[in-house]
């Protein structure tokens, strides 16, 4: 089953801060959440495995809640260049995995 | 040290015919998967390959099938092509049987399939 990504779009102002969240109605063994611009590949972010870890680099982290099966991506001070489509795919298992994915999060972050 | 690539970027084809794309995996990855985009859409779970077979299958019917070569590259065939065959059509590699981090897909930037 598809996760529900929230919000659906998000407009900023160059500094400010946002989250997106995704969540499963299924038990997930792992999150990864991409990135993708208009007509672009998507860009791997990061990877969350269930246990409950937080990851970051640079202004950007994310938190994978194992009792809610939900995780969060956090922008801080936000940057034009975090513009684009956010996508949380989903995976039930290790080994081959099937992503499955969310319908996305549009951020534009205005000057 | 090469992405992965996708042929052709666009393509543009009638109903009823067939179709196939090209990926070449990123340098090192064993296992493809393809997706498929709709517009405004997240991508969807198409199949995956690792050593030359078919490993899953998400909910695409018979008329989509792939291929996978020797040398990791793969292809996928559309037959008897619909008008809503037409999304951007997207290939990931990865490292099949590595522990959780290291199964990262990381994606091409896909063929653009028009149906008319």
């Amino acid at each position: 089953q598809q996760p529900v990504q929230s919000p659906q779009a998000v407009i900023l102002r160059e500094g400010e801060d946002a989250v997106i969240n995704c969540s499963s109605s299924k038990a997930l063994y792992s999150v990864h959440w991409y990135r993708q611009k208009h007509g672009e590949a998507p860009v791997f972010l990061m990877i969350l495995l269930k246990g409950g870890e937080q990851k970051g680099h640079d202004k950007i982290s994310a938190s994978f809640n194992e009792k809610k099966q939900q995780s969060s991506l956090y922008l801080t001070a936000s940057q034009l260049s975090y513009s684009g489509t956010y996508f949380c795919g989903t995976a039930m298992n290790t080994g081959f995995q099937k992503l499955v994915f969310g319908t996305g999060t549009r951020l534009l972050v205005s000057p | 040290d090469a992405g992965v690539t996708q042929s052709p970027t666009h393509l543009i084809k009638t109903r009823g015919q067939q179709v196939t794309l090209r990926c070449s995996p990123k340098s090192g990855h064993d296992t493809v998967s393809w997706y498929q985009q709709a517009l405004g859409q997240g991508p969807q779970f198409i199949f995956q390959y690792y050593e030359e077979e078919e490993r899953q299958r998400g909910n695409f019917p018979d008329r989509f099938s792939g291929h996978q070569f020797p040398n990791y590259s793969s292809e996928l065939n559309v037959n008897a092509l619909l008008l809503g065959d037409s999304a951007l059509y997207l290939c990931a590699s990865s490292l099949g049987l590595g522990e959780g981090r290291e199964n990262i897909q990381y994606f091409g930037a896909g063929t653009r399939l028009s149906v008319l």
